[in-house]
């Protein structure tokens, strides 16, 4: 089945550093969206993208849907403890209904 | 009040029992999902209704049987557990349309011993 391939699988950088992810499908998404997962929780929709090319910002979170529609990016600048978690990209693939999921990117931050 | 709320939160069990996890949302969305969490993470649709209607079914063994008595609530049975059935499952709801846009529940982490 169609797969999201997310990179890195995890991270561990300092408070105040700027973390960089992404994600990549061989197919074409007309969606991204970025969700983040605390521990113990349901994971929480960060920041929706409709349109290729199009850059989002909620807070210090940023996020790019790709100009080839095969691709998505999402940076966390100036990072804090809070933003610990489990981030994931996903997207419906074409006339699916449903939602698929990246492996997941798990971020550590040191105080 | 909390928007999409799954019970119970926890749940251990033998092997061969049956057990059912329920879930509610109280956001007015058409649309309600089952997804499973492994232990590496990974999150994989199970089931999705519409208007108790199903409309997405994934390659999951018929001992999971999702029933959805109103558009509101959406249970999971299963029957004759395995041990590869422990994981966390979580409920999801969605506005008919915004497919990507899912509102997740706490999760039910499921132990099968």
């Amino acid at each position: 089945g169609q797969q999201l391939n997310q990179s890195p699988q995890s991270m561990f950088i300092q408070e105040g550093e700027d973390v960089s992810m992404n994600c990549t499908s061989s197919s074409i998404f007309n969606t991204w969206l970025w969700y983040k997962q605390d521990p113990g929780e349901g994971p929480v929709l960060l920041i929706a993208l409709y349109k290729a090319g199009e850059l989002t910002s909620n807070g210090r979170l940023t996020a790019q849907f790709g100009i080839t529609r095969k691709d998505s990016f999402l940076n966390i600048s100036a990072s804090i403890p809070s933003d610990v978690g489990i981030y994931f990209c996903a997207g419906p693939p074409s006339n699916t209904g449903k939602l698929i999921f990246g492996q997941g990117t798990t971020l550590q931050v040191k105080p | 009040d909390t928007a999409v709320s799954q019970t119970p939160k926890y749940l251990v069990t033998q092997m061969g029992n049956d057990k059912s996890i329920k879930c509610e949302q109280n956001l007015g969305h058409d649309t309600m999902y089952w997804y499973k969490q492994d232990s590496k993470k990974f999150l994989k649709i199970m089931f999705s209704y519409n208007n108790k209607e199903l409309i997405i079914n994934e390659t999951v063994p018929n001992r999971f049987s999702p029933k959805s008595p109103d558009k509101a609530h959406l249970n999971l049975h299963i029957n004759s557990l395995e041990l590869g059935d422990s994981a966390v499952y979580f409920c999801a709801s969605s506005r008919q349309g915004r497919t990507g846009e899912l509102f997740f529940g706490e999760g039910s982490r499921l132990t099968v011993l």
